[in-house]
């Protein structure tokens, strides 16, 4: 199994510029999350989804849109980027089903580290 | 609202030294409480995890004890390995949305 994957591993964008950081995983897990890691912080949460066409705001929405068509795929969207989006960006799955610990997050990509110049 | 504080980091450990990390929280409920173990270049794995006062989480030779009394989930090992080098998280999810609130982390350093 793949797991929960993530791409690109690395980007560099200049201020204004868009683009869109891909996740997908084959476990057929209900949530996903996307959250970002800054130097010395912990995880902040930015949007996350319930399973496929449901997708909700987390503590950080501001400045990205995310889309959940398939169960599988989870994008996060940067319209116009800003130096303060410069961080590590992490897409993570869990089940959603069962007792309540299945709906944390289970299992993490390697991330995405995202430089805007 | 819910948060998580743990102890400032980098521990540095020597191979075999005993390993604790404080781990504390303030949250509305009864949440449940977990550790997860970052190694470089790689995402957070859910280390272990407590669901209710009294509860002992473990796995790989970590242990963490769920305290209601003083809100405070403290991971411990009794012996570390230089691949236990990692950060660690604290986390905690109270409430209906389940979704959980991360401490900073600790980095631990175990030298030979």
């Amino acid at each position: 199994n793949a797991g929960v994957t993530q791409t690109p591993k690395f980007r560099i964008l200049k201020i204004g510029q868009s683009m869109t950081l891909q996740c997908t995983q084959d476990m057929n897990h209900n949530y996903m999350y996307w959250y970002r890691q800054d130097p010395g912080m912990g995880l902040k949460l930015i949007y996350y989804s319930v399973g496929a066409g449901i997708t909700d705001k987390g503590e950080v929405p501001n400045g990205y849109n995310v889309s959940r068509s398939t169960t599988e795929d989870f994008p996060l969207r940067l319209e116009l980027a800003a130096p303060s989006q410069t961080s590590v960006y992490f897409c993570a799955s869990s089940t959603g089903a069962g007792d309540r610990v299945y709906y944390q997050p289970q299992h993490f990509g390697d991330g995405t580290r995202l430089s805007i110049l | 609202g819910n948060s998580v504080t743990q102890m400032e980091g980098p521990v540095t450990l020597s191979e075999e030294a005993f390993l604790t990390i404080n781990c504390t929280y303030t949250a509305t409920g009864y949440p449940s409480l977990f550790w997860y173990v970052q190694y470089p270049g790689e995402g957070l794995q859910l280390l272990l995890k407590a669901t209710k006062a009294d509860d002992k989480g473990s796995n790989k030779g970590f242990e963490a004890t769920y305290r209601k009394e003083t809100t405070s989930f403290h991971l411990e090992k009794g012996s570390v390995q230089v691949s236990d080098s990692a950060v660690y998280f604290c986390a905690l999810s109270a409430g209906g949305s389940y979704i959980p609130t991360f401490g900073r982390g600790t980095s631990l350093i175990v030298h030979p």
